[in-house]
């Protein structure tokens, strides 16, 4: 079983304030890493897909960035919004296409 | 375009039943993904389907089964259901293989199986 893990396990801030979190993954046999937000009573949605080392991408006011020789990704969010109050998922795809979901990071954002 | 659908919602069963749990993906998604959510743990995946086939298999036990259609719609079994198996059942489609070309998942909203 490949671990996944994502720090910290939960998190408050105030609105307008930014935050970021971590996903570690190993950093062998990598293909993909997605990043979901999955808000209370919905379906996790993808924020992003990354596949090359030194991918950022970005959507808005959320952006990522990758790192495979050393296993992580962070995700920020900038001037965090009460709207931004989900849990946010790493998911590692192997190059078998297995995915690999971390615990997920849960943010509330404070208004 | 219709998102993934699950059926059914809600679901409560003994210890000792079966249990089948169904799921349509987005038209023209051709991979079916299902994954188990249990308190404290991250989505489990149980396993894949593209084109009728089983591509990839998670860590369950074999009476945790499934099949996908000829129209992609997909149904998983779990046999003499065990208290432990209370989970949230999460399918996801898409396109190709997940991760394939960038490939995203696309989550349906799950089946809450309650296993009493």
């Amino acid at each position: 079983i490949l671990n996944v893990e994502q720090s910290p396990q939960s998190l408050h801030v105030q609105e307008g304030d930014s935050t970021n979190f971590t996903c570690s993954f190993p950093s062998s046999n990598f293909y993909a890493l997605h990043w979901y937000r999955w808000e209370t009573a919905k379906s996790p949605e993808a924020l992003f897909v990354m596949t090359l080392n030194g991918d950022e991408k970005k959507k808005g006011r959320i952006s990522a960035t990758l790192n495979t020789k050393e296993g992580y990704s962070y995700l920020y969010i900038k001037g965090s919004q009460p709207e931004d109050s989900a849990t946010y998922l790493c998911a590692f795809v192997t190059g078998a296409n297995n995915l690999f979901f971390g615990t997920g990071t849960r943010l509330t954002v404070i208004p | 375009k219709a998102g993934v659908t699950q059926t059914p919602r809600y679901l409560i069963k003994t210890r000792g039943q079966q249990v089948t749990l169904s799921c349509s993906p987005i038209s023209g998604h051709r991979s079916v993904s299902w994954y188990q959510q249990t308190p404290g743990q991250g989505l489990q995946f149980l396993f894949e389907y593209f084109s009728e086939t089983q591509r990839n298999k998670g860590n369950f036990p074999g009476r945790f089964s499934g099949r996908q259609f000829s129209n992609s719609r997909s149904e998983m079994n779990v046999s003499t259901l065990e208290l432990g198996d209370s989970a949230l059942y999460l399918c996801a489609s898409s396109p190709q293989y997940p991760g394939q070309g960038g490939d995203e998942q696309f989550f349906g909203p799950g089946t809450r199986l309650t296993v009493l």
